[in-house]
């Protein structure tokens, strides 16, 4: 049974770029998360997604981010116009059906904005 | 606000020298405490789920427990592959999100 799937695991981009991330998560479950981790700092949550909808998006920032979790493929995050700020790794976890269930994570996307 | 201290923020044991992890917590209506261990460069690991004061759990040198306030990571006899970054996490349950709220982590190192 793979575990949560994250690609790219590194990713650079110039400063306006766009970013793309995707997850793909375990097997059965239904529920996606993602995750910040800024250097020198705890994981932060972004993002909360079931299939084809958002359930909770209170950590995103309000501009430039977006996600999504569509019926086929994977989870998106989607960073447009990239900044030296947003260097980071991003994390995605993944839960099956049930409520208050641990979630796993993937190994992340370490992306650097150059 | 819910909120989680980890305490200390780095840990130095030698081989052997039994120790403890705390986790400090405020939150409204606990739906789960979480522990995990991140190695550098990687994604955390779960490692236990604690849902209400007086529970514990055991996987090898590690044993986690739980108060209304807290909750301890208990590693015995440590060894040194046992050094990462040990995080706490919990789970609100007033709202309808999944979110996990996490401490900043404690750093172990474990000398041979």
């Amino acid at each position: 049974n793979a575990g949560v799937m994250q690609n790219p695991r590194h990713l650079v981009r110039r400063r306006g770029q766009e970013a793309r991330l995707r997850c793909s998560p375990m097997k059965g479950h239904s529920h996606v998360y993602w995750y910040r981790q800024l250097p020198e700092e705890g994981l932060k949550f972004m993002v909360y997604l079931q299939k084809e909808n958002i359930i909770d998006e209170s950590g995103m920032p309000k501009e430039r981010f977006s996600a999504e979790f569509p019926k086929e493929g994977p989870s998106i995050l989607r960073i447009q116009q990239v900044v030296r700020g947003d260097s980071a790794a991003y994390f995605c976890a993944s839960s099956p059906p049930r409520q208050y269930t641990e979630a796993f994570f993937g190994q992340g996307t370490r992306l650097t904005v150059v | 606000e819910d909120q989680v201290t980890q305490s200390p923020e780095a840990l130095r044991l030698q081989e052997g020298e039994s120790s403890s992890l705390n986790c400090s917590y405020t939150v409204s209506g606990l739906r789960g405490l979480f522990w995990y261990r991140q190695d550098p460069g990687k994604g955390p690991e779960f490692l236990f789920t604690l849902y209400s004061a007086g529970e514990e759990k055991e996987k090898e040198r590690l044993k986690a427990t739980l108060t209304k306030k807290e909750s301890f990571l208990h590693i015995t006899a440590p060894k040194p592959e046992d050094s990462a970054t040990y995080l706490c996490a919990v789970r609100n349950g007033s709202s309808n999100t999944g979110k996990l709220i996490f401490g900043q982590g404690t750093t172990l190192q474990v000398k041979p």
